[in-house]
């Protein structure tokens, strides 16, 4: 699996959109890209995954560029809630494979 | 849907004894992951099964850590003989194969063993 780079914390002020960049410049074509969150000491939980195109659900938009070799993650309207940390991960699609977590971006929302 | 039921949730044991950790995976999924996760390592993952055979244990740091999963609905993973070191948390998650679908994790078993 490819591996995946992201900045080990960043800052978002409450009801601001958070943007969290990660960079997987070596992904392969079969290989889609994952978000999960880990807050505090829960179990992490999936948030958002994509191939090529951007993708939007209740949680969180996932940009993917052109190219592939990065996207962003958007929480459109942070909460103090969305404090924890956050991981980028990609995985090939032919099945559920194995997946490697990196040291993830601690993400902390400010009032 | 109860989630992925991991269960003990916390367990103290002294070094030497015998540990297992016990995992129900979510009705239906076809993979099933157990993940340790400390300080200084991150989240590891140790072994995975698809339908219930193991696939890929590389993870599993030495011949003290074994799992098993007789059943679409149940795994352990046991450590004998438990050493401090092994202290982590230990996550299962499952998931479907198609790629359309993330893990789901457990709330983990934290284990200390002193």
């Amino acid at each position: 699996d490819a591996k995946t780079t992201q900045p080990p914390s960043m800052d978002c002020a409450e009801g601001r959109a958070a943007n969290l960049p990660c960079n997987h410049s070596t992904i392969s074509g079969n290989e889609y890209v994952y978000w999960y969150r880990q807050i505090h000491s829960q179990g992490p939980q999936y948030i958002i995954h994509g191939l090529k195109n951007n993708e939007t659900n209740e949680m969180a938009s996932l940009i993917i560029t052109e190219d592939r070799k990065s996207s962003t993650l958007i929480l459109p309207h942070a909460t103090l809630r969305d404090t924890a940390v956050y991981y980028c991960i990609v995985r090939v699609g032919t099945n559920a494979g194995k997946s490697t977590f990196g040291d993830g971006t601690t993400l902390t929302v400010k009032p | 849907d109860a989630g992925v039921i991991q269960s003990p949730r916390h367990e103290v044991t002294e070094m030497g004894q015998e540990v297992t950790l016990r995992c129900k995976p979510i009705s239906g999924h076809d993979y099933l992951f157990w993940y340790r996760q400390t300080m200084m390592r991150g989240l590891e993952l140790l072994i995975y099964f698809n339908n219930n055979v193991p696939i890929d244990d590389s993870g599993m740091p030495e011949d003290r850590f074994s799992a098993k999963m007789p059943n679409a609905s149940f795994s352990t993973l046991k450590i004998q003989p438990s050493e401090p070191r092994d202290s982590a948390v230990y996550f299962c998650a499952s998931s479907y194969g198609h790629p359309h679908y993330g893990y789901t994790f457990g709330s983990g078993t934290r284990l200390t063993v002193v």
